[in-house]
């Protein structure tokens, strides 16, 4: 199985700051990671697949990065809606999806 | 518009059955793999199983393998996860969301409880 960890846990910080998500692979992925945003009492919803490419009505402002087992989530400039839980995907190992543990990306 | 609506979910006791349902609207359902993801109250996503398109593959996690059945109807544009043996550890949302490599959209939930 391959294993996602995620971190920090939790991520403190204000509007308009940058904020910046790290994912880390037990063993290479390749591109095959994708990053989901998940608030509260709603259904996660798909960010950034292929590590790097935004799904359909993702503001520019969030961007992918990475390949092989170290991926980053960036989100330039923090908008009040950013502020969720963010969790990346692999499907290297397909039909074996894992998910990281998820970071809490919090206001300061 | 793309939708996926969950049913099926409620109070079950331990060892118990339960069938979920996600009726799903606005695409091709017979073009897609279609998958189940559960989230336990306060946790991380688990992928639970995946079935082809036209079934003719169907996987299922370590954790419910055995006990879990999922199929699908494309004539009635619907999924289904049959959920035998239940444990405590399976309370949790369960998701169906739609895969082309990755899953986009879910639905909503429904939330299974096992408990006595």
């Amino acid at each position: 199985e391959i294993v996602l960890t995620q971190s920090p846990a939790t991520l403190s910080l204000s509007p308009g700051e940058r904020a910046t998500l790290s994912c880390r692979a037990s063993q290479s992925v390749s591109s095959y990671l994708a990053w989901y945003q998940q608030k509260p009492g709603q259904a996660p919803r798909l960010l950034i697949y292929d590590a790097s490419n935004r799904a359909t009505g993702i503001p520019a402002r969030f961007s992918g990065s990475g390949s092989g087992t170290d991926f980053t989530l960036t989100i330039s400039s923090l908008e009040p809606e950013d502020f969720a839980v963010y969790y990346c995907q692999q499907r290297s190992n397909w039909p074996l999806y894992t998910f990281g543990q998820g970071t809490k990306l919090e206001i300061k | 518009e793309v939708q996926l609506v969950e049913s099926g979910g409620g109070l079950v006791k331990p060892g118990g059955s339960l069938r979920l349902s996600c009726a799903a609207s606005g695409f091709t359902f017979s073009s897609y793999s279609m998958n189940w993801v559960r989230q336990a109250p306060g946790k991380g996503l688990e992928w639970v199983s995946s079935i082809s398109s036209s079934s003719s593959y169907i996987y299922y996690a370590d954790s419910v393998k055995g006990r879990f059945t999922i199929s699908r109807d494309n004539a009635k544009n619907s999924l289904y996860l049959q959920m035998n043996s239940l444990r405590a550890e399976d309370t949790a949302v369960y998701y169906c969301a739609r895969e082309k490599d990755w899953f986009d959209p879910w639905g909503q939930g429904t939330l299974v409880t096992v408990s006595s």
